[in-house]
């Protein structure tokens, strides 16, 4: 199965930007990375996904290097609403993989 | 609302019974995907349907079962259940089969066995 690998908890003060990073270094050939957010008792929700280069939504920024094996999730001016569990989903080789998240990270943003 | 729904919200029963966990995707997705999430754990993969047919199997332990239906809701089965299948499940749906259309998520389903 793919592996992602993310920090498991971050610390910021609202106002501020975080960048959370998630390694994949098997991830698929035609597969797209996507990212979501989690709060307590909820299900996760859909932030952002991108295949190359940088994309960028209303919420989020996603940053895809060329070789594709990693990819930052950049949120700007964070408020205490930020805080909750944010999730890399990048598909390696096989069905099940596609369909693994990783551990999460966990971001806490305080005053 | 994310469209996709999920009955019951809440679930309490004791060691050994049965439940059927529902999930009705959003209008217009074929698969749907079933995930546990026990106390501060990640996503842990279930079962995937698409029109019918199961796709793909995660860690689904064999007291469990699924199967989607013709009007594509889905169910699944929890058998014998042990204090340690206390979790939130979660179903998730999408248009098509993979992750390039991401993924929509119910509210969950909150089991806990006593």
């Amino acid at each position: 199965l793919a592996k992602t690998t993310q920090p498991i908890s971050m610390d910021s003060y609202e106002g501020q930007e975080v960048n959370i990073t998630c390694s994949h270094n098997n991830i698929a050939t035609n597969d797209y990375i996507t990212w979501y957010q989690q709060f307590p008792s909820q299900g996760p929700r859909f932030i952002i996904q991108g295949y190359k280069t940088k994309v960028t939504n209303e919420v989020a920024s996603l940053f895809i290097p060329a070789d594709r094996k990693s990819s930052t999730l950049s949120l700007p001016r964070v408020s205490l609403s930020d805080t909750a569990v944010y999730y890399c989903l990048a598909p390696g080789p096989g069905t099940a993989s596609k369909l693994t998240f990783g551990t999460g990270t966990r971001l806490q943003v305080t005053l | 609302d994310s469209g996709v729904t999920q009955t019951p919200k809440h679930l309490i029963t004791a060691t050994g019974q049965r439940v059927t966990l529902r999930c009705s995707p959003r209008s217009g997705d074929l698969s749907v995907y079933w995930y546990q999430q026990s106390l501060d754990q990640g996503l842990q993969f279930l079962i995937q349907y698409y029109n019918g047919e199961e796709r793909a199997k995660g860690n689904i332990l064999e007291r469990f079962s699924a199967q989607q239906f013709p009007d594509l809701h889905s169910e699944l089965n929890l058998s014998s259940l042990e204090l340690g299948d206390s979790a939130l499940y979660f179903c998730a749906s999408s248009v098509e089969e993979g992750a390039a259309y991401g993924y929509t998520f119910g509210s969950g389903t909150r089991l806990t066995v006593v």
